[in-house]
């Protein structure tokens, strides 16, 4: 059974740091790897979409990298703004989605 | 383009009672599929579905009713309500389904549902 793990659960940076969040999976057998972004009391938007035969993917101040074979994924946030913080769950595709628990970032002015 | 809409926003019911969590979506998305939310645990996936009159389990189907009639509409009915089912549901859809490199997923807004 696929397992996704976020480390760390939640992270508190001031404005302007760079920053790393960490996604692994048990499963190498993917389809793809997913990043999303959730608000309080909001859905889920998409941030970043890598597809198993690629090894990252980049929009904006975001950048998202693939390791399948180690199972692990890291989305880097440039320059991070207060309003970044949010919620950021990774999920991976195969048979169904598998959702980590989500790293609770807060970016402080 | 509305995307992924859900109805309704909030709901609280009582212990045995049903209804039905309703989901639409407009971009002709082929696959749908339902998650629960709570805290902690990340999103769980209910049922999907990947067509019109196809719907399979997910990791969390029971107590919960799936049929998918139109491509654009996918509802979760609660068949009697129990406090464990107080979450937040989220519909989801994608244009090919997981079994594919390139779809992205794209979410509704969430239904908030508290069972007392």
């Amino acid at each position: 059974k696929q397992e996704v793990t976020q480390i760390p659960a939640a992270l508190s940076v001031p404005e302007g740091e760079n920053l790393v969040l960490n996604c692994s999976f048990t499963d190498s057998a993917i389809y793809n790897l997913q990043w999303f972004r959730q608000d309080p009391g909001k859905g889920l938007t998409s941030l970043l979409l890598i597809q198993s035969s690629q090894r990252e993917q980049t929009s904006g101040r975001l950048n998202a990298s693939l390791d399948k074979s180690s199972g692990r994924s890291t989305l880097y946030i440039a320059a991070s703004q207060p309003g970044d913080s949010a919620t950021y769950l990774c999920a991976v595709g195969y048979n169904d989605m598998r959702f980590g628990a989500g790293t609770r970032l807060t970016v402080k002015p | 383009n509305a995307g992924v809409t859900q109805t309704p926003k909030f709901q609280v019911l009582k212990t045995g009672q049903s209804m039905t969590l309703q989901c639409a979506q407009d971009m002709n998305h082929e696959y749908m599929s339902w998650y629960r939310q709570d805290p902690g645990m990340g999103l769980r996936l209910i049922h999907y579905s990947v067509g019109a009159g196809i719907t399979d389990q997910g990791e969390v189907p029971n107590g919960y009713n799936v049929s998918r009639s139109t491509t654009e509409d996918f509802p979760l009915r609660l068949l009697s309500a129990a406090p464990s089912q107080t979450s937040v549901y989220f519909c989801a859809s994608s244009p090919f389904g997981t079994r594919a490199m390139n779809t992205e997923a794209f979410f509704g807004q969430g239904t908030r549902l508290t069972v007392v």
